[in-house]
């Protein structure tokens, strides 16, 4: 059974820090997807990324596939308030579905 | 606006009731994906159809069932409802199989209440 877990779960800071956020897995992903949602609200794609070693940065998020495609980490630069809400990592594989991690829940305290 | 609209927003009913909520994906997506969402279990996977054919099962009860139209529309039908089926449920497309580079793209979820 394929699983990702995230770390931590839970994480409040204050803004202008630095964090990241990590998915493992032991299972090889052909994809992995990093979603922000906020409550009451569907997750929001935020990146993908296929390619092992691969990094994207997306204004002050970094998003890193690991070289083996088992692992990713979201590092997030001065927090923002905004930045507040629930990330989740997903991996897409030939078995036709996506295997959403078990979520990091962020708070960014102004 | 992801492209994904999901009816009804809110739904509230009894017991041992019968819904059916209603997904539309993007355009050009040809992959239907239902999840559900509870404060103590994450996202949890249901069922997957692509082009009309179903894909991949999750942990969907045998109370529940699902299909795609030829428009490419689906329906998530939930039957003999009970307390614990209260969540979010979602709805999400994508263009093809879960394949490198393609995510997916969720709607905005139905509330459901079970009372």
């Amino acid at each position: 059974t394929q699983l990702l877990e995230q770390s931590p779960q839970f994480l409040s800071i204050q803004e202008g820090e630095n964090l990241t956020v990590y998915c493992n897995s032991s299972s090889v992903f052909s994809s992995l997807q990093w979603y922000r949602q906020e409550p009451g609200e569907g997750p929001v794609l935020l990146v993908t990324v296929v390619t092992g070693g691969e990094v994207k940065k997306l204004k002050r998020l970094t998003f890193q596939f690991g070289d083996a495609r088992k692992d990713s980490s979201l590092h997030i630069t001065a927090a923002q308030p905004g930045d507040t809400g629930l990330y989740l990592c997903a991996g897409g594989s030939g078995t036709y579905k996506y295997i959403f991690g078990t979520g990091t829940r962020l708070k960014v305290l102004a | 606006d992801s492209g994904v609209t999901q009816t009804p927003k809110h739904l509230i009913t009894a017991t041992g009731q019968r819904v059916t909520l209603r997904c539309s994906p993007r355009s050009g997506d040809l992959s239907v994906y239902w999840y559900q969402q509870s404060l103590d279990q994450g996202l949890q996977f249901l069922i997957q159809y692509y082009n009309g054919e179903e894909r991949a099962k999750g942990n969907i009860l045998e109370r529940f069932s699902a299909q795609q139209f030829p428009d490419l529309h689906s329906e998530l039908n939930l039957s003999s409802l009970e307390l614990g089926d209260s969540a979010l449920y979602f709805c999400a497309s994508s263009q093809g199989l879960a394949g490198p580079g393609w995510a997916q793209y969720f709607g905005p979820g139905t509330r459901l209440l079970v009372l």
